[in-house]
């Protein structure tokens, strides 16, 4: 892989639905993942940065886990609430670099 | 702290035109990243800074397009002379250097929204 991939493209749930979608990244020279939060009309914001394999981290009903050996993150929605629909964004760091290369994003709808 | 500070939010002008957009970072923070969003092409780095120093300029699209950071609190992005193809939103963000090898999350500011006509 040489960029960073995300599924599905877009995803509709109901509310109270958990949900989760897939980011992957070239494994080869990695040093981090990041997950962004972007809301409609708003800017993105981090949720998380993840840099061990096998890392996870959780925020709320919210959780990501991180595979560096085989390139992919997975990011998981629990109990999906309206206010959680937005754009889920990753991007991944490689060594030597400060710049974050971004997948084109998972955009989530959830219906009451 | 106010966070990202970008100006104008939106910015109409006409084809060869030149254009402006300014970005303030955070506050203490050493990393500044100009970003283009497009329908097309998603969420596109353009230049980044380190201590107001241009590190990696290898997405700027062409020479229409130049950036600068004359200080810690302040840059620019200029196009000159602008097409309807540079119609996008830029996002600026800012990020504080974290010690003992961690990767830190970049702050973006609203966006300015440019329509070139």
């Amino acid at each position: 892989i040489l960029n960073v991939e995300q599924s599905p493209q877009s995803l509709h749930v109901q509310e109270g639905d958990s949900t989760n979608f897939t980011c992957s990244f070239p494994s080869s020279n990695f040093y981090a993942l990041h997950w962004y939060r972007w809301e409609t009309a708003k800017s993105p914001e981090a949720l998380f940065v993840m840099t061990l394999n096998g890392d996870e981290k959780k925020k709320g009903r919210i959780s990501a886990t991180l595979n560096t050996k085989e390139g992919y993150s997975y990011l998981y929605i629990k109990g999906s609430q309206p206010e959680d629909s937005a754009t889920y964004l990753c991007a991944s760091r490689s060594y030597n670099t400060d710049k974050l290369i971004f997948g084109t994003g998972t955009r989530l709808q959830v219906f009451p | 702290d106010a966070g990202v500070i970008q100006s104008p939010r939106h910015e109409v002008t006409e084809m060869g035109q030149e254009v402006t957009l300014r970005c303030k970072p955070i506050s203490g923070h050493d990393y500044l990243f100009w970003y283009r969003q497009t329908m097309m092409r998603g969420l596109e780095l353009l230049i980044y800074f380190n201590n107001n120093v241009p590190i990696d300029d290898s997405g700027m699209p062409e020479d229409r397009f130049s950036a600068k950071m004359p200080n810690a609190s302040f840059s620019t992005l200029k196009i000159q002379p602008s097409e309807p193809r540079d119609s996008a939103v830029y996002f600026c963000a800012s990020s504080r250097y974290l010690s003992g090898g961690r990767s830190y999350e970049q702050y973006f500011g609203p966006g300015t929204r440019l329509t070139v006509t």
